[in-house]
């Protein structure tokens, strides 16, 4: 059973294009999240929702948009896809409830932008 | 802001002896957690191990252990009996008590020598 899984795995796209990567988690947390890797494998955040609701919006883009449809789902829909986009996307979820509140991570979608 | 620095880019260890990866971190914050995932070839970001701040006592889990220092804000993972599987890109991370981000170091490639 995947705990966080996220579609597709790998997107590969033109630049100027809209594409979506869909998250869900099935560990009944409430908060999940969106991820950057850049290729020189730094991680970032970009954004964390709990319950439906944005918590924390770093520095990211208004061409990324995400959103929650119920708190198991959190989907990052990207507008005018530019080069730069291109990196490995993670989704993670946690609880709140949890003091220490670990987040678990989905199996990451490969994006390049041509 | 935190901060996480991990100092080895890449280091490398004979099967079956140990290897010690580094981590410092900055904060003025009193409670919080840190944790080290491994990713590996398959790009899946795996909890490893997290350590609680107001915990004195050092996290195990089965090889791995951590090695926490409070007062010099450093916290290393020791693997033990490395083996092939271990494999990977280690990252160490920072999360304060009440804040879901997680902020990552620049990772630490391990590779295993047979």
């Amino acid at each position: 059973d995947t705990a966080v899984s996220q579609t597709p795995k790998y997107l590969v796209t033109q630049m100027g294009n809209d594409k979506s990567i869909k998250c869900e988690q099935n560990l009944g947390h409430d908060t999940m999240y969106w991820y950057k890797q850049d290729s020189k494998k730094f991680l970032k955040i970009m954004f964390s929702y709990n319950n439906k609701e944005l918590i924390i919006n770093e520095t990211v883009p208004n061409r990324f948009s995400p959103k929650s449809p119920d708190k198991a789902h959190l989907n990052l829909h990207i507008n005018s896809l530019e080069l730069g986009d291109s990196a490995v996307y993670f989704c993670a979820s946690g609880s709140s409830g949890d003091r220490v509140e670990t987040q678990y991570f989905g199996p990451g979608t490969r994006l390049l932008v041509l | 802001a935190q901060t996480v620095t991990q100092s080895q880019p890449e280091m490398s260890v004979q099967e079956a002896e140990t290897v010690t990866l580094s981590c410092t971190y900055d904060t003025s914050e009193s409670d919080y957690y840190l944790f080290w995932y491994k990713q590996p070839p398959s790009r899946q970001m795996i909890l490893v191990i997290r350590q609680e701040a107001y915990k004195q006592q050092n996290a195990t889990e089965n090889r791995f252990s951590v090695n926490f220092q409070k007062a010099a804000k450093s916290f290393s993972l020791k693997i033990s009996d490395s083996q092939l599987g271990d494999a990977a890109m280690y990252f160490c991370a920072y999360r304060s008590f009440g804040n879901e981000k997680l902020t990552f170091g620049t990772g630490t490639r391990l590779t295993i020598i047979p």
